[in-house]
């Protein structure tokens, strides 16, 4: 099992400006994942963070909008830059193991709540 | 682009009622389905890993099956209590091309919850 904290769990900001979300695991871990849920919507994927090389984004996400630092196995950060309302969403982190073993489950953070004005 | 869909997309139901939500997901490269419940301003929380076609599991008064065949999964709660009141997500895993899974999970929208007393 893992244990993630993840900062803020909620911020209002003013459009324009960036964000910065922490996610930190008691343990190291191959893969991280960046979710958004935003109003109504889905837990959609935004990119997954990869220790020591670029983190590999979705389709409809940019590393512009969406930079992603991961400087080891116990760390990460998602950067929401240059906000409008419509980034007004749930963000997420969550983690695996080494890979996926068919009969584990996923890892989440306590989320952050994010409200662009 | 995957499709995992959830029904009903909300449900207020009394205490001590018994209730049923479905999932439904691509029935090729299928991996694992998930099921995790989502409490306000908390991480979301393992429910289920389900793998085999067939499978049903049961954690107390919540249980769950899968058909893979055609698809879906069905979690049921059983005399629900107020403290059930969550949105339950079902997440699909995709096998990839080596038979495993990196571990992206492509979620449902969620069904949400309410238990009235």
């Amino acid at each position: 099992s893992a244990v993630i904290s993840q900062k803020p769990s909620r911020d209002i900001c003013q459009r324009g400006t960036s964000l910065t979300i922490q996610c930190q695991v008691d343990s190291q871990v191959t893969m991280m994942f960046w979710y958004r849920q935003q109003p109504g919507q889905s837990l959609t994927l935004i990119a997954t963070a990869n220790q020591g090389s670029e983190a590999t984004y979705e389709s409809g996400f940019v590393i512009d909008k969406f930079p992603i630092s991961r400087p080891n196995l116990t760390f990460s950060t998602l950067t929401v830059s240059n906000m409008s309302p419509e980034d007004s969403s749930i963000y997420l982190c969550s983690v695996v193991g080494q890979i996926l073993l068919r009969d584990t489950e996923a890892f989440f953070g306590q989320g952050t709540r994010l409200t662009v004005v | 682009i995957l499709n995992v869909e959830q029904s009903p997309q909300s449900l207020h139901v009394q205490e001590g009622d018994s209730t049923n939500f479905t999932c439904s997901f691509p029935s090729s490269n299928f991996y694992a389905l998930h099921w995790y419940r989502w409490e306000t301003a908390k991480s979301p929380e393992a429910l289920f890993v389900m793998t085999l076609n067939g499978d049903e599991k049961k954690k107390g008064r919540i249980s769950a099956t899968l058909n893979t065949k055609e698809g879906y999964s069905y979690l049921y709660i059983k005399g629900s209590q107020p403290e059930d009141s969550a949105t339950y997500l079902c997440a699909f895993i995709t096998r990839d091309a080596g038979g495993t899974s990196y571990g992206k999970l492509t979620f449902g929208q969620g069904t949400i919850l309410t238990v009235h007393p």
